[in-house]
């Protein structure tokens, strides 16, 4: 079955940076893109990129250019999401999820969601 | 890119029918039948309701169901149950090649 397994809780201080993972089994890594999106204590999910774990091509959101960076392995079937320059703001759930079988713009399966926290 | 916009709350009794909006614009919502319903309930991954503006993943219920009239996008819950009772998330693919979600809605089921 498919499966999206993420890394664990972090917790880090302003200005550094951290590294999420998101690793899948059940399917054929390379046919589906993956997306990043992330959701702060109580707020609502916002979309931060995706990355076309074949190819290797990444679209960002507008946010996050020049900050997060999405890179792949296909040698073990995961993806990664670093987010650098962090701030208090950053805290939040992040989520990998997968696009749905034949099509490209929606999501029906997503990672279990690594929390992030951003404290002094 | 702005969110979509979502009603921050909405009710209703078990047995009735409720309408969430999704409103964009012709940039996204408007411009594309690409707009996907997710529902979270606390503490729980979101999950896909419908995608495609209309469509029903399978094992999801016929009581859900998907529209859109110009910028705006629907989920309709009809014959409201406990269980319906959580976040509702709207999605869109945008004219940047990106994608953007609502700002959510709380149901209620009194």
């Amino acid at each position: 079955q498919v499966q999206l397994v993420q890394s664990g809780a972090e917790m880090k201080k302003p200005g550094a940076s951290v590294k999420v993972s998101c690793k899948a089994s059940g399917y054929t890594f390379t046919s589906y893109y993956i997306h990043w999106v992330r959701q702060a204590p109580g707020q609502s999910l916002e979309w931060m990129g995706t990355i076309n774990p074949s190819g290797g091509g990444k679209t960002y959101a507008q946010k996050f250019q020049g900050r997060v960076t999405m890179t792949r392995d296909t040698s073990t079937s995961t993806v990664y999401m670093e987010v650098s320059s962090l701030r208090s703001e950053d805290t939040a759930v992040y989520y990998c999820a997968r696009v749905r079988d034949g099509d490209y713009y929606s999501f029906d399966y997503w990672g279990q969601g690594a929390m992030v926290t951003v404290s002094s | 890119q702005s969110a979509l916009t979502q009603p921050a709350s909405v009710s209703g009794s078990p047995g009735q029918s409720i309408t969430i909006s999704c409103t964009g614009t012709s940039s996204d919502v408007g411009g594309y039948n690409y707009v996907s319903w997710y529902q979270q309930h606390p503490g729980k991954v979101p999950k896909l309701m419908i995608y495609d503006v209309t469509n029903r993943p399978s094992g999801v219920s016929d009581h859900f169901s998907g529209s859109k009239s110009g910028n705006t996008a629907s989920l309709t819950i009809s014959g409201l149950q406990a269980e319906d009772e959580a976040d509702y998330y709207c999605s869109s693919y945008t004219n940047s090649g990106t994608w953007v979600f609502g700002g959510g809605t709380k149901l209620t089921v009194l």
